[in-house]
């Protein structure tokens, strides 16, 4: 299987900062990789797919960047409701796995 | 406008079967690649089971490794409906299931509310 490694687990930032997750494959993946936003009592909402597509009606402010192994998700100015969890997931391969998440709390 | 709609979830016993459907409205159903994933209380998300477009799957049907053997993952276009067979259930299967829509690249671009499965004694 190929594993997915995100960094940091979690981190503390304010309205307004920079934020990078960055997410690691065990093996080349290409551009197989998604990333999505989990809030509690919500749907998974996809940001991002094929490394750096931003999905319709998403922010600008959310990019996706990488090819190979490893991959990045930036916030340019965080908003309030972008505190939630964020995963990678790959999908060059069965099993299609996620990382195991990035929780992003307000500061 | 898409959506995803999960049923069938509830309190189930160990060694016990559950049945999770997911109607989809809104696009063509038959013609998209569908997936189930599944987040345990406290845990993150993990890819649970794939079906191909086409009638009964097509080309592919894929599974985690955790759930080979005890799922069946199965699809009804004429009904807009993907289901989830789930038997001999295990305590670490407690988690919300969600169904999700394969896009580009094997993004997954709609996803259901979510349905709990409980298993326990």
């Amino acid at each position: 299987d190929i594993q997915m490694t995100q960094s940091p687990s979690s981190l503390s930032a304010s309205v307004g900062d920079r934020v990078t997750i960055t997410c690691r494959a065990s093996q080349r993946i290409s551009n197989y990789l998604s990333w999505y936003q989990l809030k509690a009592g919500k749907a998974p909402k996809l940001l991002i797919y094929a490394a750096s597509s931003l999905q319709s009606g998403v922010p600008s402010r959310f990019s996706g960047s990488g090819s190979g192994t490893d991959f990045s998700l930036t916030i340019s100015s965080l908003q309030p409701e972008d505190f939630a969890t964020y995963y990678c997931q790959q999908s060059y391969m069965i099993p299609r796995t996620f990382g195991q998440g990035t929780k992003v709390e307000i500061k | 406008e898409v959506q995803l709609v999960e049923s069938g979830g509830g309190l189930v016993q160990p060694g016990g079967s559950l049945r999770l459907s997911c109607a989809v409205s809104g696009s063509t159903f038959s013609t998209y690649n569908m997936n189930w994933v599944r987040q345990a209380p406290g845990k993150g998300l993990e890819w649970v089971s794939y079906i191909s477009s086409g009638s009964s799957g097509g080309s592919g049907i894929y599974y985690a490794d955790s759930v080979k053997g005890r799922f069946t993952i199965s699809r009804d276009n004429a009904k807009n409906s993907l289901y989830l067979q789930m038997n001999s259930l295990r305590d670490d299967d407690t988690a919300v299931y969600y169904c999700a829509r394969d896009f580009r690249n094997g993004g997954l671009d709609y996803w259901g509310q979510g349905t709990l499965v409980t298993v326990s004694s």
